[in-house]
């Protein structure tokens, strides 16, 4: 069965510190893909990234950066020099499979407090 | 333009109201979702419709009732609803059919916060 887990319930730290939240997935399938979304407080929850199981190419989108690796199982998720925009909650996310809609399995949830 | 609209943004009924919940993608998406998130929580998959067809269930009770009038739209009617419904109801849609190879990323709306009295 696919799982996910986030450990990190609530992390808090100041402007500009960089951060780093946690991602273990299980899963028994060969192709399947990892997410993260960031659901601010007004609810929505925004598509950050994406990744499938045959790329493990680290990915960088200015202060966001991911490190993918099978041999943990891990898709950790890093924020460098953090802004109070930053805070929401954010979810890592599995889903199996590579033709038509997906269920996605998502993790409990990694809250972020980044204050000034 | 990866807009999921939902209206209305807030919804307070009783339990014997009925009320209806919307959701709207210009997309061209060919699946749409209902999520319940209560606080706290992440979100819980409730219908997914393909092609406007409900393809998924997840055993949700009868007082929540889907609808795909079109495959830009996507309706909840709500029925005798419990003060534990209240939560937030997301919507999504997706590409649906991908190429070998790739997947399909869900984009989701702002969603509807619902309390029931």
């Amino acid at each position: 069965a696919q799982k996910v887990t986030q450990a990190q319930t609530e992390i808090s730290v100041v402007e500009k510190e960089d951060v780093t939240l946690d991602c273990v997935y299980e899963t028994r399938d060969t192709t399947y893909y990892l997410f993260w979304y960031k659901q601010p407080p007004s609810g929505e929850l925004v598509f950050l990234i994406r990744r499938n199981s045959f790329d493990e190419q680290n990915e960088i989108s200015g202060r966001y950066s991911w490190n993918f690796q099978k041999s943990t199982s891990s898709f950790n998720f890093t924020i460098t020099a953090s802004q109070v925009v930053d805070s929401a909650v954010y979810f890592c996310a599995l889903s199996e499979g590579n033709t038509g809609f997906q269920k996605l399995v998502f993790g409990t949830g990694t809250r972020l407090l980044v204050s000034p | 333009d990866t807009e999921v609209t939902q209206t209305p943004k807030h919804l307070v009924m009783g339990m014997t109201n009925k009320k209806s919940l919307k959701c709207e993608q210009h997309m061209g998406h060919r699946a749409m979702y209902w999520y319940k998130q209560k606080a706290k929580k992440p979100p819980e998959l409730m219908f997914v419709y393909s092609y406007e067809k409900l393809s998924i269930n997840e055993s949700v009770p009868s007082r929540f009732s889907p609808e795909c009038p079109n495959s830009s739209l996507l309706n909840l009617h709500l029925h005798a609803l419990q003060p534990e419904d209240s939560a937030l109801y997301l919507c999504a849609s997706s590409q649906d059919f991908t190429p070998a190879g790739t997947t399909d990323t869900q984009y989701f709306g702002p969603g509807t916060r619902l309390t029931v009295l």
